[in-house]
């Protein structure tokens, strides 16, 4: 089972930033936080990962909270493309393999 | 650089019948995974090949099978077809030997709609 928790929808508007949550409670020191996301009719593609300390890329920022228990993708000014379903999965640093558990995401809806 | 390829694209196949995917990884690549997507159960992993070796299976009945050669490339077969075999199959690709960081890449997927 997937162990993070997402809301199933959100809405934003364009131009403007689009926090999306993931509640992660039971995750241990080894784990990583990863994000992916899968537009319309593509296969989902990496956006962003972290241990601790906040992240940013071209793409995003990740804000973890300070237990790691919670963390936060920031899409800091949403466009049309950004529509898309958003991943948060945990990968423990220890696993030397590449099965990755999905949950069921966030769909994100941008409004023009 | 070029990405993960899947071939082909789009497939009907007839109950009972069976289909090989094919995966190109990105050049490089040692570890080629396999996911089935629909829209019920969502994204499910399949099985994870590692330098022609199973490394990782899913919750798959025998009739998905896998394999890779030593070029990296891989195929998977689903035998027997069933109608709910109807799915999007996304292959990925990455360096393996997991690192914290090792990206992932996806392919397009195979679409295959199983009458």
């Amino acid at each position: 089972d997937a162990k993070t928790t997402q809301p199933n929808s959100m809405e934003s508007n364009e131009e403007e930033p689009v926090h999306l949550p993931c509640n992660h409670s039971t995750i241990s020191g080894t784990d990583y936080i990863h994000w992916y996301r899968q537009l319309p009719s593509q296969g989902p593609e990496y956006v962003i990962h972290g241990l601790t300390s906040n992240v940013n890329n071209r793409m995003a920022s990740l804000a973890i909270a300070e237990d790691r228990k919670s963390s936060t993708l920031i899409l800091h000014r949403a466009t049309l493309r950004d529509a898309a379903v958003y991943y948060c999965i945990l990968r423990d640093v220890r696993n030397r393999d590449d099965k990755i558990i999905f949950g069921k995401g966030t769909r994100l809806h941008i409004l023009p | 650089k070029a990405g993960v390829t899947q071939t082909p694209r789009y497939l009907i196949k007839t109950r009972g019948q069976q289909v090989t995917l094919s995966c190109s990884p990105i050049s490089g690549h040692r570890s080629v995974s396999w996911y089935q997507q629909t829209p019920g159960q969502g994204l499910q992993f399949l099985f994870e090949y590692f330098s022609e070796t199973q490394r990782n299976k899913g919750n798959f009945p025998g009739r998905f099978s896998g394999r890779q050669f030593s070029n990296s490339r891989s195929e998977m077969n689903v035998s027997t077809l069933e109608l709910g075999d109807s799915a999007l199959y996304l292959c990925a690709s990455s360096f393996g030997g997991q690192i914290s960081g090792n990206t992932i890449y996806f392919g397009e997927g195979s679409w295959l709609t199983v009458v």
